[in-house]
């Protein structure tokens, strides 16, 4: 079975300053993970994704993450946020194997301060 | 091009009472997944459809059933509503239910509170 630890439950930051929001996995298999990011009265929205190949995954709205195997790690980090970031963000993982079940964290509430 | 619609958006039960929430995927997806989202945590994985054939189901009672109809739709059942059926409902498509590795896109789910 998979599992996802979301260290921070809210993360408070300043306007166009730099964030990461922490994201930890457990499983026996390999992995495939992601990003969800949800915003308020919506359903999730696919943020980015690491299936396999470069370690370093990029979205359209300048936030990455980057797979470290060896800490069972996929955290998300943006240079400069911007008030629309202001969203509930959920990591998720899922296997190679069984049925299509994904496992997400709690959620961590980015909350950018004007 | 239209995305996963889900029906109805609010709905508020009694306890005891049965609900049914319906689910449209985007064109051309053919797995749906529903799950539950109680406030203040993450979804939480119930059942995913495919090809009409239930491939998997989490861990709730058999209170709880679904189903997917040729046009690849789908509807959640709940019967004997409790308190702590109280939750945000959603329901996503994927194009092809048998790669892990292919996305979910979700709708914008089914608030559902048991009074």
């Amino acid at each position: 079975a998979q599992s996802v630890t979301q260290l921070d439950s809210q993360v408070p930051v300043f306007e166009e300053a730099p964030v990461e929001l922490r994201c930890n996995y457990s499983s026996s298999v390999s992995v495939y993970l992601f990003w969800y990011v949800q915003y308020p009265n919506q359903g999730l929205q696919l943020l980015l994704k690491y299936l396999s190949g470069s370690t370093l995954v990029e979205s359209i709205n300048g936030f990455e993450a980057e797979f470290n195997k060896s800490q069972t790690s996929f955290h998300l980090r943006k240079p400069s946020v911007h008030i629309s970031d202001t969203a509930e963000y959920f990591c998720a993982v899922t296997t190679s194997g069984g049925y299509q079940k994904v496992t997400f964290g709690i959620g961590t509430k980015l909350q950018v301060i004007p | 091009d239209a995305g996963v619609t889900q029906s109805p958006t609010h709905l508020i039960k009694t306890r005891g009472q049965q609900v049914t929430l319906r689910c449209s995927p985007i064109s051309g997806h053919k797995s749906v997944s529903w799950y539950q989202q109680v406030l203040g945590q993450g979804p939480q994985f119930i059942f995913q459809y495919y090809e009409k054939e239930e491939r998997g189901r989490g861990n709730f009672p058999d209170r709880f059933s679904a189903r997917q109809f040729p046009n690849y739709s789908s509807e959640l059942n709940v019967n004997a509503l409790l308190l702590g059926d109280s939750a945000l409902y959603l329901c996503a498509s994927s194009l092809d239910g048998d790669r892990n590795n292919s996305p979910l896109h979700f709708g914008n789910g089914t608030r559902l509170t048991v009074t």
